[in-house]
């Protein structure tokens, strides 16, 4: 299993301003993640973290919003920029532990949930 | 693309009573599949999963098939707790690892 701690656990910011969300693993882990769940919605997936390259984005989502790090295994941050109401989500982190397959339980931090005035 | 349909909610029962969430997959591959459960206030947490056709996922009572022939993994539990209200979340993974999810469905369990 794999212990995932996000910081800050909750956020109100005002728009046009930027918050940079921060997920940490007890452990090294093969794949990270971020998702978001806008209010009431399912969880859609951003991008994929990739260690020491460039995120892998999902359609709708761009680097210049969502810019993402992931220096090392254990740690990764999401930026959300430039932000507006329709950015109030919970963010969170999600990976799957080193060595394991697809099939394996892919693990979520406990998301921050954050507010755009 | 991948795709999962599950039930609209919200579902509101007594305790005891048997409960059904309804889940549907479209997947170019050969999936796995998952439930999730969001307890109120909580993280979002593994619930149970099947990687293969006919499995049968279990845990806490709750049970789900993996039926490809009708692309189906139905959420079922036949005595529900008032412990058990919660938002559940039916998701797939294909060869990527990523995950894709149903809408959500809201239960709540009456005393």
């Amino acid at each position: 299993s794999a212990v995932i701690s996000q910081k800050p656990s909750r956020d109100i910011c005002q728009r046009g301003t930027s918050l940079t969300i921060q997920c940490q693993v007890d452990s090294q882990v093969t794949m990270m993640f971020w998702y978001r769940q806008q209010p009431g919605q399912s969880l859609t997936l951003i991008a994929t973290a990739n260690q020491g390259s460039e995120a892998t984005y999902e359609s709708g989502f761009v680097i210049d919003k969502f810019p993402i790090s992931r220096p090392n295994l254990t740690f990764s941050t999401l930026t959300v920029s430039n932000m507006s109401p329709e950015d109030s989500s919970i963010y969170l982190c999600s990976v799957v532990p080193s060595g394991g397959s697809r099939t394996d339980t892919q693990y979520f931090g406990p998301g921050t949930r954050l507010t755009v005035l | 693309g991948n795709s999962v349909t599950q039930m609209e909610g919200p579902v509101t029962l007594s305790e005891e009573a048997f409960l059904t969430i309804n889940c549907t997959y479209t997947a170019t591959g050969y999936p796995s599949l998952f439930w999730y459960v969001q307890y109120p206030g909580e993280g979002l947490q593994l619930l149970l999963k099947a990687t293969k056709a006919d499995d049968k996922g279990s845990n806490k009572g709750f049970e789900a098939t993996y039926r490809k022939e009708t692309t189906s993994f139905h959420l079922e539990k036949g005595s529900v707790q008032v412990s058990d209200s919660a938002v559940y979340f039916c998701a797939l993974s294909d060869n990527d690892y990523k995950l894709s999810f149903g809408a959500g469905t809201t239960v709540t369990v009456r005393a």
